[in-house]
């Protein structure tokens, strides 16, 4: 069956370091969201992509960066960790135009030190 | 920034009791609007993609409703169980908004006591 992963689904890091979080997802879809959980938000997006090669910002994309080297996976890397990044990380996928649904991660709990 | 509101914030609701709430969205340059379901330590899951002024949709005891001329969208459950309990998110899509960019409420937290 197809799936999209996360990992780690837990990460303690330290403030300044650099950390990616991985997501994989076996749908073959174009689309690819890395959304982050925070009280009060709901799902803020951080980046998304709509093809290899395709990168965009999302509302909260400072700090973050995210590169598309084929379909399957999207990492997202944090350059510096912040306290201010601590937060559950969802990423989640999608086919094609318009309203289709999207597919979500288990999520990666990040904790910055 | 597109402002989509839900309220309320959070609701208790008794088992066997229905209960609804209420997702707002631009009414302007609609394109979709999408709902899902949210368990606490799992991943949202889409429960409806909604894109025609009018729309009802249903899946067992959830249905939902669509007005895009006044920029809102219901969520029902009706005879709500325990296991109804999850935050519940609703998505709107903009017309310009190329692929499926959505721009999520802030959600709707449902405890359904026993």
């Amino acid at each position: 069956d197809a799936e999209i992963t996360q990992s780690p689904r837990h990460k303690i890091t330290e403030t300044g370091r650099q950390v990616t979080l991985a997501c994989h997802q076996t749908w073959n879809h174009n689309n690819m969201f890395w959304y982050r959980q925070d009280l009060g938000h709901g799902l803020r997006l951080i980046h998304y992509s709509y093809g290899v090669h395709d990168t965009n910002k999302g509302e909260v994309s400072d700090g973050y960066s995210v590169s598309r080297s084929n379909t399957e996976d999207l990492p997202l890397t944090l350059e510096s960790a912040a306290s201010s990044q601590t937060s559950v990380y969802f990423c989640a996928s999608s086919s094609g135009q318009g309203g289709y649904e999207q597919y979500f991660g288990p999520g990666t709990r990040l904790t910055v030190t | 920034i597109l402002n989509v509101e839900q309220s309320p914030q959070s609701l208790h609701v008794q088992e066997g009791d229905s209960t609804n709430f209420t997702c707002s969205f631009p009414s302007s340059n609609f394109y979709a609007l999408h709902w899902y379901r949210w368990e606490t330590a799992k991943s949202p899951e889409a429960l409806f993609v909604m894109t025609l002024n009018g729309d009802e949709k249903k899946k067992g005891r959830i249905s939902a409703t669509l007005n895009t001329k006044e920029g809102y969208s219901y969520l029902y459950i009706k005879g709500s169980q325990p296991e109804d309990s999850a935050t519940y998110l609703c998505a709107f899509l903009h017309i310009k908004a190329a692929g499926n960019k959505l721009t999520f409420g802030g959600g709707t937290r449902v405890l359904v006591k026993p």
